[in-house]
């Protein structure tokens, strides 16, 4: 099992310009998570899925939208990037909400 | 939303000591999960601890619901244990996660 997987590991943007955080687990989880790390911070969710189909916004969806159409998938889409969008973007899957999560290793984005 | 206080902020520990790390929260909750952050960024779970004690080897956790906080004990402390430790609340009703904002731990050998 590779677990979460998490691409790119590091991106640099431009002010405006789009791009997709890509989360893959290979583990069937029904539960998918996105969350950002703002340096010295605690995790913030940003939205999160219970299962393929079904998504909701977390505490922080602004800027961002997602979709779940297979279990093993879960993007993360920045239409507009803005510099208060650098953060640390972690993805974290498990089985269901009496089980602890699994992290995958993270994406780190500047934008400048 | 919920609140969830970690204290102490920050902690230096000489390697062999041990240490208690507090995980407080401002309502009732479904879910309270300890997680370790080492030096190079990566998320561990130590602990899935809703209510009651947890052992596994030198760490331990225990949540006491009612009063609405967690402790993690660190025992025999090593130079790998530094990182900071997050403890992370689901409160009752949602599916919604909250972090607190960590403990730094330094353990020098």
């Amino acid at each position: 099992n590779a677990g979460v997987t998490q691409t790119p590991k590091f991106r640099i943007l431009k002010i405006g310009q789009s791009m997709t955080l890509q989360c893959t687990q290979d583990m069937n989880h029904n539960y998918m998570y996105w969350y950002r790390q703002d340096p010295g911070m605690g995790l913030k969710l940003i939205y999160y899925s219970v299962g393929a189909g079904i998504t909701d916004k977390g505490e922080v969806p602004n800027g961002y939208n997602v979709s779940r159409s297979t279990t093993e998938d879960f993007p993360l889409r920045l239409e507009l990037a803005a510099p208060s969008q650098t953060s640390v973007y972690f993805c974290a899957s498990f089985p269901n909400s009496n089980q602890p999560q699994h992290f995958g290793d993270g994406t780190r984005l500047s934008i400048l | 939303g919920i609140q969830v206080e970690q204290s102490p902020p920050d902690l230096i520990l000489q390697e062999g000591a041990n240490s208690t790390l507090r995980c407080n929260f401002s309502d009732s909750v479904n879910n309270l999960q300890w997680f370790h952050q080492n030096p190079w960024g990566q998320l561990i779970n130590l602990f899935y601890i809703p209510s009651g004690t947890k052992q596994n080897g030198r760490l331990s956790a225990t949540t006491v619901a009612t009063e609405r906080y967690s402790l993690l004990y660190i025992s025999s402390s090593q130079t790998t244990d530094s990182g900071v430790y997050f403890c992370a609340v689901e409160p009752i009703g949602g599916n919604q996660f909250y972090f607190g904002t960590g403990t730094s731990l330094t353990v020098i050998p």
